[in-house]
């Protein structure tokens, strides 16, 4: 079956470091890539999304690139900030399907 | 109002108590859901309605029992909990009709449920 596998944490990183989460999915077809963010104490919010291959997902400054041969969904971003410490959630959903099939979750950190 | 509402926020209940969770979406869409976020495990669907019908069922236990009278509205009614029912319940909702938001869903802050 459909499945997404994260890289396990937490993250912990000093602020404006470099910040790579991995993702990786097994999926029939070419489904639709997500990244969803929660904030302590809150839902998940919508991050960004891919739905096709080479296609890159963007938003305050995070960016995930849609990668068919690798199977991959990594999410980057340049210079994190304290605001950014949350649980990352990979996603993928089938065309045409309603179900959200999630990763784990990642707990990143970021440190003044 | 916009977006996924959820309440209770904070819900504290014996084991023998009676309640219900509730969930409003103000966003149009047909599609809501069920989830269940205990600590260190993944996020577990429990309930998928589709245009008000219940169209999945995660081999959740009959304590749980969802609701959904129209489009906009979900519950959860509990009762007989058991302690490790404790966890954060999420409601999301999401479009139906083919598109670009096909498949994406939207979610409420949750409820914080604790059973004792």
């Amino acid at each position: 079956g459909d499945s997404v596998t994260q890289m396990e944490g937490p993250v912990t990183l000093s602020e404006e470091a470099f910040l790579t989460i991995n993702c990786t999915y097994t999926a029939t077809g070419y489904p639709s890539l997500f990244w969803y963010v929660q904030y302590p104490g809150e839902g998940l919010q919508l991050l960004l999304k891919a739905t096709k291959a080479d296609d890159k997902g963007s938003n305050k400054g995070f960016e995930a690139t849609y990668r068919k041969e690798t199977t991959s969904f990594h999410l980057e971003k340049g210079s994190v900030q304290v605001s950014d410490s949350a649980v990352y959630f990979c996603a993928l959903s089938r065309p045409g399907a309603q179900k959200l099939v999630f990763g784990q979750g990642t707990r990143l950190t970021i440190n003044p | 109002e916009t977006g996924v509402t959820q309440t209770p926020r904070h819900l504290v209940m014996g084991m023998t108590n009676k309640k219900s969770l509730k969930c409003e979406q103000h966003l149009g869409h047909n599609a809501m859901y069920w989830y269940k976020q205990s600590a260190k495990k993944p996020l577990e669907l429990m309930f998928v309605y589709s245009l008000e019908e219940r169209v999945e069922n995660n081999s959740v236990p009959s304590r749980f029992s969802p609701e959904c009278p129209n489009s906009s509205h979900l519950f959860l009614h509990l009762h007989t909990l058991q302690p490790e029912d404790s966890a954060l319940y999420l409601c999301a909702s999401s479009p139906t009709s083919a598109g670009e938001e096909l498949g994406t869903q939207y979610f409420g802050p949750g409820t914080r449920l604790t059973v004792l």
